[in-house]
């Protein structure tokens, strides 16, 4: 079972703070996906990365593929409280339907 | 819009008891999907269907069965809940492809065990 670890797993900043959370595995992906979750909700899908090294921008987040597609990382500018919720990352592999989930980042931004 | 929905928010169940959650998708997707929600643990996959009546296990399918008749409704069945299985149930589409595609989850079903 390929596993993709988190961290931090509990992050609470300040709003206006900048912060960079971490997907990281020991296992290649074809693809890397970051969803975001709030309270009573499921996940909604932010981003897709496909290359290795790739760099995608959502306005004040940032999201980087590792070159070697067995990490990410989500970078957020002047985080905003409605930045605030449950950050998971998910690899797929090609061929195979079934996505592999992170082990989650929970984020509150304290006005 | 697509729109996944899961028949209940809540339940409570008693240890013992058979569990239905069903779950429903508008947009003709070929996979649907089952997963347990834990705090530090991330979505676990419970079991998949890539087509009607197909089905195979996940990472997590101990106690666990499914049922997908038809193409827009796939069931997770607890035979005999136990209070292991006080989790957050979350149901997703999606449609067959490739790397960029996405998953669609449903809203939820807390269920707790007692």
């Amino acid at each position: 079972t390929q596993l993709l670890e988190q961290s931090p797993q509990f992050l609470s900043i300040q709003e206006g703070e900048n912060l960079t959370v971490y997907c990281n595995s020991s296992s290649v992906f074809s693809s890397l996906q970051w969803y975001r979750q709030e309270p009573g909700e499921g996940p909604v899908l932010l981003v897709t990365v496909v290359t290795g090294g790739e760099v995608k921008k959502l306005k004040r987040l940032t999201f980087q593929f590792g070159d070697a597609r067995k990490d990410s990382s989500l970078h957020i500018t002047a985080a905003q409280p409605g930045d605030t919720g449950l950050y998971l990352c998910a690899g797929h592999n090609f061929g195979n339907e079934k996505l592999t989930f992170g082990t989650g980042t929970r984020l509150t931004i304290i006005p | 819009d697509v729109k996944v929905t899961q028949s209940s928010r809540y339940l409570v169940k008693r240890t013992g008891e058979k569990v239905f959650l069903e779950c429903v998708q508008d947009m003709d997707h070929e996979n649907m999907f089952w997963y347990r929600q834990d705090p530090g643990l991330g979505l676990r996959l419970i079991y998949f269907s890539y087509d009607v009546k197909m089905k195979e296990k996940g990472d997590i399918p101990e106690g666990y069965s499914v049922s997908r008749e038809k193409k827009e409704r796939f069931s997770l069945i607890l035979e005999s809940a136990s209070t292991n299985q006080t989790s957050m149930y979350l149901c997703a589409s999606s449609l067959e492809g490739d790397e960029n595609t996405e998953a669609f989850f449903g809203q939820g079903t807390r269920l707790t065990v007692v």
